[in-house]
């Protein structure tokens, strides 16, 4: 398994829906993750960790299944502005500076 | 200062010369760390800096590529006989101690050999 995983998608739903994303590590000894948001032609920044417990943030929850080493976003009410692309991450310790970030998935919300 | 600066914000430099692109952490953050971004793809790790000591170069592509960082602070990436290979967005981010809060982005240098 690759240290993260992510579908690249492209995910195109309309307005209003309901989109989850899904991402897979192989670090079992991981223990803080999270999800960043990429507009085209942008820097990467944080949309929000996740912890233990997981964490919701108005629209907008994440959750950790450590058993099966999987983190999930999941976005309701999709809004326009949501278009990017989310990268998922993880820490592996050590090397690489501590985060690992996935390829990313592009989310498309259309009218 | 308030956010990662990075400079210059876009390079356009002739096939084999040298280049060097500059980042300045936020304040107080010990760790710093460079990624490279070509086009449609995702962030490939270059190298990051605990303080001054960089203690895993390996993600380097090759020996024309070097970086040092100084006084903890501002760090300059090096790219010597650039090639149109290199053509891509240099990232520069940095944080408190081991990253456990996540990075925060500069908004990168945008390089161009031709």
């Amino acid at each position: 398994r690759k240290e993260v995983e992510q579908d690249p998608g492209p995910f195109n739903v309309p307005e209003g829906a309901t989109v989850a994303f899904n991402c897979t590590y192989s670090n079992s000894a991981s223990q803080s993750f999270f999800w960043y948001r990429q507009d085209c032609r942008k820097e990467p920044k944080l949309l929000m960790s996740v912890y233990s417990s997981g964490n919701e943030d108005g629209r907008f929850t994440a959750q950790l299944n450590r058993a099966s080493q999987y983190i999930s976003l999941l976005i309701r009410d999709s809004k326009l502005s949501d278009s990017a692309t989310y990268l998922c991450v993880v820490p592996v310790g050590g090397s690489q500076g501590n985060l690992i970030f996935g390829k990313g998935t592009k989310l498309s919300v259309k009218p | 200062g308030a956010g990662v600066s990075q400079s210059p914000s876009n390079k356009v430099t002739e096939k084999g010369k040298d280049v060097e692109l500059r980042c300045d952490p936020i304040s107080g953050h010990t760790a710093l760390y460079w990624y490279r971004q070509s086009l449609g793809q995702g962030l490939e790790f270059l190298i990051y800096f605990q303080g001054n000591s960089a203690p895993d170069k390996s993600g380097l592509p090759s020996d024309r590529f070097s970086a040092e960082r100084t006084g903890g602070s501002v760090s300059t990436l090096t790219i010597q006989r650039t090639q149109q290979e290199d053509s891509a967005v240099y990232l520069c981010a940095s944080s408190y101690g081991q990253g456990a809060h996540g990075y925060t982005f500069g908004s990168g240098t945008r390089l161009t050999v031709v």
